[in-house]
């Protein structure tokens, strides 16, 4: 199975300030298409998860613009630009290219 | 609007069997893969299985290959997850996912809970 392994994994941040969220995969993620399927969700305290990017940097209709993935082969990264109270929660990686599917950890998002 | 209702989490001995569903709505159901995933109390996320839009491609996790069953009837926007000899390890918030487009699923239901004790 492909391991996708996020770092870090407790992610503090002050309102208003940048949070980087690095997810890395055990194997290349494209595939045999030439797409690349990783995706990023969202999962705030009590709710169920929300898909925010898809297929490295594809933002979903409603996200925020601050929400942005970048990325490549087995490295990829989730950066908000600007931290807001409602950000907080764990976010996941997770690539649809090789199965089983696979989720990352969980990177848990908190205001300091 | 995009719906995923799931129902039938219960309490559930060691070694029993249950089946939880999915009620779809506002979108065509019969055309779209759809997913189950599970999240362990205080755990990350897992995947179970995935079928295509007609049930003639079905996919399982290796742990789970052999005692969970995904099906789905198109007629009814349901979908299905039949679990057989469960353990203590499957209790969790089981998730029913649409899959929008290969690689990735769209909309989460809000999830149904299975509890496996004695």
């Amino acid at each position: 199975d492909v391991v996708m392994t996020q770092s870090p994994l407790s992610l503090p941040v002050t309102l208003g300030q940048p949070a980087s969220i690095s997810c890395r995969s055990s194997q290349s993620l494209v595939h045999s298409d030439g797409k690349t399927y990783l995706n990023w969700f969202q999962q705030r305290p009590g709710q169920s998860p929300r898909r925010l990017i898809y297929k490295i940097s594809d933002r979903d209709s409603g996200v925020p613009d601050r929400f942005s993935g970048s990325g490549s082969g087995t490295d990829f990264t989730l950066k908000i630009s600007r931290v807001e109270a409602e950000d907080v929660g764990v976010y996941y990686c997770m690539q649809g290219t090789h199965w089983p599917w696979t989720f990352g950890q969980g990177t848990k998002v908190e205001i300091k | 609007e995009v719906q995923l209702v799931e129902s039938g989490g219960d309490l559930v001995q060691p070694g029993g069997s249950l089946r939880v569903s999915c009620a779809a709505s506002g979108f065509t159901f019969d055309i779209y893969w759809m997913s189950w995933v599970r999240q362990a109390p205080g755990r990350g996320l897992e995947w179970v299985a995935n079928t295509n839009h007609d049930a003639t491609e079905k996919y399982y996790v290796d742990s789970m290959k052999g005692r969970f069953t995904i099906s789905r009837d198109n007629a009814k926007n349901l979908l299905f997850l039949e679990m057989n000899s469960l353990r203590v390890e499957d209790t969790a918030v089981y998730y029913c996912g649409r899959g929008g487009a290969p690689g990735t699923v769209d909309y989460w239901g809000q999830g149904t809970l299975v509890t496996v004790s004695s």
